[in-house]
């Protein structure tokens, strides 16, 4: 079965830029989207085909995806951003999630 | 406002059933495909199943497929998951989620509108 691998954990400093990766055989060939979910909260879409953004997602959420990887960045990342993010494709008619990656900005 | 509520989870001992419900106010229910997603306590998210607009095409996840069954009733704006045969590893928080688009293998499709979740806990 197809599988997406992404880091446990990734840390950043207020300000900066924060990269989240999303592996998988041929992601490229498919479209990745990602979720952010806070604790207690249910996941919300920030990123969808690649690269568009919902309404009401600040414009410093972005989205690649090329190769065998999709990659999340936030830019000027802000304390509010601290979260589980999770990649997520289809494949063979089936959804498939990333392992979820945790955001920690300190 | 959009929005999905689902009601049904609880406790149930291994080998028996629980009906989930998921009802859904704020856009036209009959254009979306819609799915269940589970998380387990302190896990990640895992796929249960999804169904098309017109209930013409349905998808399960291997861990569940034979023992779930997912339905819609258009005239109530609800989704359902029949859950039988339950195992203690079937324990989580059931989300179900509105597709972007009508079909349910659209590979461009996310997940766009989420429920607060239901709680299933197996155990004896």
């Amino acid at each position: 079965s197809y599988e997406l691998t992404q880091p446990p954990s990734v840390s950043v400093s207020p300000g900066q830029t924060a990269s989240v990766t999303c592996s998988g055989n041929k992601l490229g060939d498919k479209y990745a989207c990602w979720y952010q979910q806070k604790p207690g909260q249910s996941p919300v879409l920030v990123i969808y085909q690649d690269i568009k953004r919902p309404s009401g997602i600040p414009e410093r959420f972005s989205g690649s995806n090329s190769g065998n990887t999709a990659t999340l960045t936030i830019s000027g990342t802000q304390a509010m951003d601290e979260a589980d993010y999770y990649c997520q494709a289809w494949d063979n008619s089936h959804v498939v999630f990333g392992g979820g990656t945790k955001l920690t900005v300190l | 406002e959009v929005q999905l509520v689902e009601s049904g989870g609880g406790l149930v001992q291994p080998g028996r059933s629980l009906r989930l419900s998921c009802a859904a106010s704020g856009f036209t229910f009959d254009d979306y495909a819609i799915h269940w997603v589970r998380q387990a306590p302190g896990k990640g998210l895992e796929w249960v199943s999804g169904i098309s607009w017109n209930s013409g095409s349905i998808g399960y996840a291997d861990s569940v497929k034979g023992r779930f069954t997912i339905s819609r009733d258009s005239a109530k704006n609800s989704l359902y998951l029949q859950m039988n045969s339950l195992r203690a590893e079937d324990t989580a928080l059931y989300y179900c989620a509105k597709s972007q688009g009508s079909g349910i293998a659209a590979a461009q499709d996310a997940f766009d509108i989420w429920g607060q979740g239901t709680m299933v806990t197996v155990s004896s």
